[in-house]
């Protein structure tokens, strides 16, 4: 299975700020995938991104909120704009590349 | 919007013993998998069953997956108090995104 890196693997922001959060595959992945985990809730879908196209976001999520860019088949970032102590949460990538594999997580606390 | 639920929410069990967690999804899937997550960190893929198979093993585990109930269960035996963490299925719908849905998880604490 792929690997992947992410980063930063915490951080404490400010409200109204934004952060930018990078996954980098060690191999090329055709999709990846923006998890969201809310304190002491299970995982959440934020969207899908596939290189060379917009992203696709589910339900409750939009992408003035969180813009992802691919710009390959190994990257993606995921920024959360304008934050707020309700986007205090985990945020995880995921790929599938010969199986699943998710990145370790951003810990994401807005004061 | 999540897909799966799971029971029980909570489970508090002795080492030695064993503990089952019950999974339930909604819509029809290529496979089902169960992931570990020990105190918020990154997830652990535990074992994956596609949807054509009915049981899986693997070490400790068992996997059961009954397709025309859409539940599945996992089986811990002879349970550790590493095994101490939380459990939650993920089901890959029909489709070909491979996107995960996740259920609510369990959490489990196994007790010396």
């Amino acid at each position: 299975s792929a690997v992947i890196s992410q980063k930063p693997s915490r951080d404490i922001c400010q409200r109204g700020t934004s952060l930018t959060i990078q996954c980098q595959v060690d191999s090329q992945v055709t999709m990846m995938f923006w998890y969201r985990q809310q304190p002491g809730q299970s995982l959440t879908l934020i969207a899908t991104a596939n290189q060379g196209s917009e992203a696709t976001y589910e339900s409750g999520f939009v992408i003035d909120k969180f813009p992802i860019s691919r710009p390959n088949l190994t990257f993606s970032t995921l920024t959360v704009s304008n934050m707020s102590p309700e986007d205090s949460s985990i945020y995880l990538c995921s790929a599938t590349s010969d199986g699943y594999t998710f990145g370790s997580g951003t810990r994401l606390t807005v004061v | 919007s999540q897909q799966g639920e799971e029971d029980p929410q909570a489970l508090s069990i002795q080492e030695g013993e064993n503990a089952t967690m019950n999974c339930s999804y909604k819509t029809s899937i290529n496979n089902l998998q169960w992931y570990r997550q020990n105190s918020g960190r990154g997830l652990v893929h535990l074992i994956l069953i596609r949807s054509n198979e009915r049981e899986k093993h693997s070490g400790r585990l068992r996997v059961t997956l009954d397709t025309s109930k859409k539940s599945s269960s996992l089986l811990i035996t002879a349970s550790r108090a590493a095994d101490t963490a939380s459990y939650f299925c993920a089901t890959d719908a029909s489709g070909g995104y491979n996107k995960l849905i996740f259920g609510a998880g369990t959490r489990l604490a196994v007790h010396p």
